[in-house]
Order: structure tokens, then C-alpha cells, then sequence
């Protein structure tokens, strides 16, 4: 157990629809870190916030958002969903910001299923 | 744009062997850590074993240890005394900046 935890674990919906995933980091990490795993795609990083700041974007989608809140939690909001959005979301936290250790632990991932 | 590459698809060992998982990969930062993360079928992202790269010295988690070669940006996983329990698929990773970027993954299978 990595300490990180997301929910839901599972989800289908439809498309066209709007999901929110969330993620609580490991207590005592204020970074937090969005990947999808997709299979054409492979692991690929979305997003990272750290303290509650957005500090870096990678290939996330306009339709894509998340936050993060003073509590530390993260949620991933996906909207106007499409088939190719079925993937794993995977939400990662570390210690650090842009300095110190650099160590990501992953939650369990939320397994998502657009019909 | 910061790439790893993970040569060997898939890989197999018999239990109680020795198994190495090759990686390689691009950057142009001086200072960076690399990673090896396992994904067993639970699907679980399980961290391995890292490596700092302004340390020479070889990381060693219990069976698992690396061979780094800095200049030739490789980063290896040997994986000693295999067990059945080792069976997954391991993504070799590097971190840049704020993210981590991953292999395409090798697939190990573990025969007993």
C-alpha cells in the first residue's frame, strides 16, 4: 500500500458525459501528479500540482481539468468524454515541488470505461 | 523532448535465476533521478528501485539492483534469485522536471 489513495476504482459511463476523479496523496506530500495509461498511448503524465498551485501540464486534453485543494486532495475532471478516453488515470504524490526528493508513489488508479 | 526506451518487449526467466531488463534514455539535464516501477496484473504502479544520477554508486533493493552507465544514458535492472511473485510488467522511468516519462514497459514471465 502506497498510501495514496484514489477513487471511485472503477468507472463506465457514457459519452458525452463528466466524470471526477480523486485522489488523496501520501500524508506529508504536497505534490501531486495525473498520469494515463492507455494501451496506444502508454503511461503518459497530465498534470502536477503542488500545494495547491498547477506547476506543470503535459498531453492533457482542453476537455481535461483538475485541481488541487487545501487539504492537499486532487480531483481530475473529465468532460465531453469519448471512447479514447477509456484508460487507467493513475494519480502519483511525492514530497517535493521542483526540489527535493523526487520519489512519486502511485495510488491504485481509477479504471475508466467509455461506452 | 526527453525519451526512455525499454528494447525487449518481453522477457522470460526460470525461477531462481538471474534476469536483467535493459533501458536507455535521452536528457539533457545534468542532475535527475531514474526509476524502475513494477505493474503486476492488479495493475498497481509498485516502486522498484531509484537511482540519483550525480551518485555513481549502483542502486541495491534486496534481489534487485541496477547497472548505471551515465554516459552512455543506460539504466538496467537485474533482478537476482526470480521468483514467481516477479512476474509483471516493469517500466523503466526518468524524471524530468516535474514529471515522469516511461518506456513502453517489458513484460517479465516468470517460469517455475
Amino acid at each position: 500500500d502506497s498510501g495514496v489513495t484514489q477513487t471511485p476504482k472503477h468507472l463506465i459511463t457514457a459519452t458525452g458525459q463528466r466524470v471526477t476523479l480523486r485522489c488523496s496523496p501520501r500524508s506529508g506530500d504536497l505534490s501531486v501528479y495525473w498520469y494515463q495509461q492507455s494501451l496506444d498511448q502508454g503511461l503518459q503524465f497530465l498534470i502536477h500540482y503542488y500545494n495547491g498551485e498547477e506547476r506543470a501540464k503535459g498531453n492533457i486534453l482542453e476537455r481535461f481539468s483538475a485541481q488541487q485543494f487545501p487539504d492537499l486532495h486532487s480531483e481530475l475532471n473529465l468532460s465531453s468524454l469519448e471512447l479514447g478516453d477509456s484508460a487507467l488515470y493513475f494519480c502519483a504524490s511525492s514530497v517535493g515541488g521542483t526540489a527535493g526528493v523526487k520519489t512519486q508513489y502511485f495510488g491504485p488508479g481509477t479504471r475508466l470505461l467509455v461506452l | 523532448a526527453q525519451t526512455v526506451t525499454q528494447s525487449q518487449p518481453e522477457m522470460s526467466v526460470q525461477e531462481a535465476e538471474t534476469v536483467t531488463l535493459s533501458c536507455t534514455y535521452d536528457t539533457s539535464e545534468s542532475d535527475y533521478y531514474l526509476f524502475w516501477y513494477k505493474q503486476p496484473p492488479s495493475r498497481q504502479m509498485i516502486l522498484v528501485i531509484r537511482q540519483e544520477a550525480y551518485k555513481q554508486q549502483n542502486a541495491t533493493e534486496n534481489r534487485f539492483s541496477v547497472n548505471f552507465q551515465k554516459a552512455a544514458k543506460s539504466f538496467s535492472l537485474k533482478i537476482s534469485d526470480s521468483q514467481l511473485g516477479d512476474a509483471a510488467m516493469y517500466f523503466c522511468a526518468s524524471e524530468n522536471g516535474n514529471k515522469l516519462v516511461f518506456g513502453a514497459g517489458t513484460i517479465l514471465r516468470v517460469k517455475s
